[in-house]
C-alpha cells in the first residue's frame, strides 16, 4: 500500500541555518505530495504542495520538489528562524477524488537555537 | 479563512466513560476526518465521512465510532473509554473533487484514567 517516510527527529539547528527534512513515499499511480506544519499546541496547517511530478511547492521560504524517479520530496529552508520551530509532516494523497485520503509520515520535530 | 473548530482542547474521562468529541466545520466541506496523534506514530485516521450519514472505517476504527447527521458536524465517539485511547485527536475537512488540501482543528488531548 502507500506509504511515507520521513526522516526521524528531533532536528536541532541554530538559526539561519540551513535546513534538509527527507521524505520518500511508495504509491502507485500519480500521487500528490504535502507539507504540513504543526506549531506548538496548534492543529496541522498545510506548508506547501507539488501535484505532479518535478513541480516545486514553495512558501514561507520552504521548498520542495517531486522527484519521481527517486520517489522523494524532500523539504528545504535556506536559512531557519527560531519561529520555524514545529513538527513538520510529509503526507501524500492517492488520488483527486473526494473521497481520497491522505497518508501522513511520522512526523519531524524542528528546533531551531536563537 | 476555513475554520474548524473541536469542543474541547483537554479532556479528562474515566475508564469506561462514553466519550464525545465534537467537530464543527464552516466551509461547507464535503469531507471531514478524524485521527489521532501519538508520538512516533504520526497521524492514524480512524473514520472519515465524504457526506451527510456516510461514513468509511480508516486504519483504527476499533473502539470508536462516528456520526455524521449535518454536513458541518463530525462526532467522535468512543463507547467506553480504555487507557490506550489516551491521545491527542485531530478532526480535519476537505473540500470536493478538486481540492487537495485538509484543515485542520486545534485538536483535543485526551487522557482516560
Amino acid at each position: 500500500g502507500n506509504s511515507v517516510t520521513q526522516m526521524e527527529g528531533p532536528v536541532t539547528l541554530s538559526e539561519e541555518a540551513f535546513l534538509t527534512i527527507n521524505c520518500t513515499y511508495t504509491a502507485t499511480g500519480y500521487p500528490s505530495l504535502f507539507w504540513y506544519v504543526q506549531y506548538p499546541g496548534e492543529g496541522l496547517q498545510l506548508l506547501l504542495k507539488a501535484t505532479k511530478a518535478d513541480d516545486k511547492g514553495s512558501n514561507k521560504g520552504f521548498e520542495a520538489t517531486y522527484r519521481k524517479e527517486t520517489t522523494s520530496f524532500h523539504l528545504e529552508k535556506g536559512s531557519v528562524q527560531v519561529s520555524d520551530s514545529a513538527v513538520y509532516f510529509c503526507a501524500l494523497s492517492d488520488s483527486g477524488s473526494s473521497a481520497s485520503k491522505i497518508i501522513f509520515g511520522s512526523g519531524t520535530r524542528l528546533s531551531i537555537r536563537p | 479563512d476555513v475554520k474548524v473548530t473541536q469542543s474541547s482542547r483537554y479532556l479528562v474521562k474515566r475508564t469506561g466513560e462514553k466519550v464525545f468529541l465534537e467537530c464543527v466545520q464552516d466551509m461547507d466541506h464535503e469531507n471531514m476526518f478524524w485521527y489521532r496523534q501519538d508520538p512516533g506514530l504520526g497521524l492514524r485516521l480512524i473514520y472519515f465521512s465524504y457526506d451527510v450519514k456516510m461514513k468509511e472505517k480508516g486504519d483504527i476504527p476499533e473502539g470508536y465510532s462516528v456520526s455524521r447527521e449535518k454536513k458541518e458536524r463530525f462526532s467522535l465517539i468512543l463507547e467506553s473509554a480504555s487507557t490506550n485511547q489516551t491521545s491527542m485527536y485531530l478532526c480535519a475537512s476537505r473540500g470536493g473533487y478538486s481540492s487537495y488540501e485538509q484543515y485542520f482543528g486545534p485538536g483535543t488531548r485526551l487522557t482516560v484514567t
